[in-house]
C-alpha cells in the first residue's frame, strides 16, 4: 500500500497568516492527490483535487501544488473558519486509497 | 443536492457483526463516474479507508481488514451497506460514507456523510 505522511503534525497560526502544509507519498502518485479540511462534528470538506484543482465553492485563498511524491497545500490569509485539521489522500491506487495522518491548525 | 447519511447501531458487543447503511440522494449509484466508500476514524487517530464500490459493482477492500469486510449496494433503495465481522474494542470509531467521483488525474471523495460513532464494548 502507498503510505502518506504529512508535516507538520500541528501548527499554531493567527488570522491573516499564510499556512503551508506538506504531504509526501511513499511512491509516485502522479497528481492523484486531494486535500480535505475537517472540523470536529462536521463532515470533511474537499478543498483540492488532482493536486492543484480547486473544488467548486472553495475560496481562492486555498491552493495546492506538487506531483510525484511531494505536495503542498497553502492557505493565504488564514480565516477564522479555517482552523481544524487538514489531511491529504491519494487515489493513484484505485484498489487502496490512503490518507495522511493530518495536520491540526490551531489558533496561536 | 447530494447527501449521504449513515445509519446503524451505535453500540455493538465484541465478536458481533456490525452492519452500517449509507443512504444517498442527489446522485445515482449507477453513474459510471461515481462510487461510494466507507471510511473510519478512531477517536484521536487518523482516517482509515475501509472499502469502496463502483457503479460496475467492482469492490475493493483495505487489505488489513479484507477478511472482515463486505460492501454491497442496493441501487433501488439508493443504499450502500458495509458489514464488519468479529468487532473488537479497537474498532471503536466514527464510520463515514463518502461519494467517490472519477475526475481527470484524481478520484476524490467530494461529498461525505456526517458519520456515525460506533462503540464496541461489552
Amino acid at each position: 500500500d502507498i503510505q502518506m505522511t504529512q508535516s507538520p503534525s500541528s501548527l499554531a497560526a493567527s488570522v491573516g497568516d499564510r499556512v503551508t502544509i506538506t504531504c509526501r507519498a511513499s511512491q509516485s502518485i502522479s497528481r492523484y492527490l486531494s486535500w480535505y479540511h475537517h472540523k470536529l462534528g462536521k463532515a470533511p470538506r474537499l478543498l483540492i483535487y488532482a493536486a492543484s484543482s480547486l473544488q467548486s465553492g472553495v475560496p481562492s485563498r486555498f491552493s495546492g501544488s506538487g506531483s510525484g511524491t511531494e505536495f503542498t497545500l497553502t492557505i493565504n490569509s488564514l480565516q477564522p473558519e479555517d482552523f481544524g485539521t487538514y489531511f491529504c489522500q491519494q487515489s493513484y491506487s484505485t484498489s487502496s486509497f490512503t490518507f495522511g495522518p493530518g495536520t491540526k491548525v490551531d489558533v496561536k | 443536492q447530494v447527501t449521504l447519511r449513515e445509519s446503524g447501531p451505535v453500540l455493538v458487543r465484541p465478536t458481533e457483526t456490525l452492519t452500517l447503511t449509507c443512504t444517498v440522494s442527489g446522485f445515482s449509484l449507477n453513474h459510471a463516474k461515481m462510487g461510494v466508500s466507507w471510511i473510519r476514524q478512531p477517536p484521536g487517530k487518523a482516517l482509515e479507508w475501509l472499502a469502496h464500490i463502483f457503479s460496475n459493482d467492482e469492490k475493493f477492500y483495505n487489505t488489513s481488514l479484507k477478511s472482515r469486510l463486505t460492501i454491497s449496494e442496493d441501487t433501488s433503495k439508493r443504499q450502500v451497506v458495509l458489514t464488519m465481522t468479529n468487532m473488537d474494542p479497537v474498532d471503536t470509531a466514527t464510520y463515514s460514507c463518502a461519494r467517490i467521483r472519477w475526475l481527470p488525474n484524481s478520484i476524490p471523495f467530494d461529498y461525505w456523510g456526517q458519520g456515525i460513532l460506533v462503540t464496541v464494548s461489552s
